[in-house]
């Protein structure tokens, strides 16, 4: 199957510092990224899409301005958590979609676990 | 709002056949169905789709009803690596672009 990196794994940064988090598309071309957070326990939530060459579209109630994306070609996307905060420790997954011989799927990245101290 | 319906979690005997059910009951005539499992702390793990046929792969079959309205996830031998959460999907199509909105899944546990 579509394979999907995400790095780093896992970071630990300062509040008020910025982290930017890469997904990778490693043996497929995604036009179309996405970005979900979850919180311990809880379900996934569709933070935005990312769509490349253009601007993310942001679901209801996510900051566009403190998660910044960028999908600069079809294989990366980034997202940058501008001026974190403790609230915004979070386990953060990324997505890729690929058109196959399976179909229309979305293949996921292994997630980053942000702790804003 | 996720469009699916799961029961919180299910426990199944190893070696057995484990039956994950999901609702759907607002459906759309166009719209996929699709099962994911999650594994504790890694992304969601894609498994099986289909829009209105019986499907099987590798890892599951899959079955939804005639009027569409729910499916039944089934792992036909479970083992202990099995254990996860299963999300069932429905995507989406919202301003242009298919979605997957996630519900609250099933917690599954497979008993040795």
């Amino acid at each position: 199957g579509a394979v999907v990196s995400q790095h780093p794994s896992r970071v630990i940064c300062k509040s008020g510092t910025s982290v930017k988090i890469e997904c990778r598309s490693l043996d497929f071309q995604a036009t179309t990224m996405f970005w979900y957070r979850q919180f311990p326990k809880k379900s996934l939530m569709l933070m935005a899409t990312s769509n490349e060459g253009s601007k993310a579209t942001y679901e209801q109630g996510v900051e566009k301005d403190k998660f910044l994306i960028n999908h600069a070609s079809l294989t990366l996307s980034t997202l940058t958590v501008t001026s974190a905060h403790p609230e915004d420790s979070s386990f953060y997954i990324c997505s890729a979609r690929d058109f196959n011989s399976y179909g229309d799927i979305q293949y996921f990245g292994a997630g980053t676990r942000l702790s804003v101290l | 709002d996720a469009k699916t319906t799961q029961p919180t979690s299910m426990d199944c005997a190893e070696g057995r056949a484990a039956n994950l059910p999901c609702n759907h009951s607002t459906i759309s005539g166009n719209e996929y169905v699709y099962w994911y499992r999650q594994i504790h702390s890694q992304g969601p793990q894609y498994i099986i789709h289909g829009l209105k046929n019986n499907e099987t792969n590798e890892m599951a079959s899959l079955i939804i009803t005639e009027d569409r309205k729910s499916s039944t996830l089934i792992l036909p031998h479970a083992t202990l690596r099995d254990t996860a959460v299963y999300y069932c999907i429905v995507r989406l199509l919202t301003s242009g672009t298919y979605k997957y909105i996630f519900g609250t899944g099933t917690r599954l546990k497979v008993l040795a």
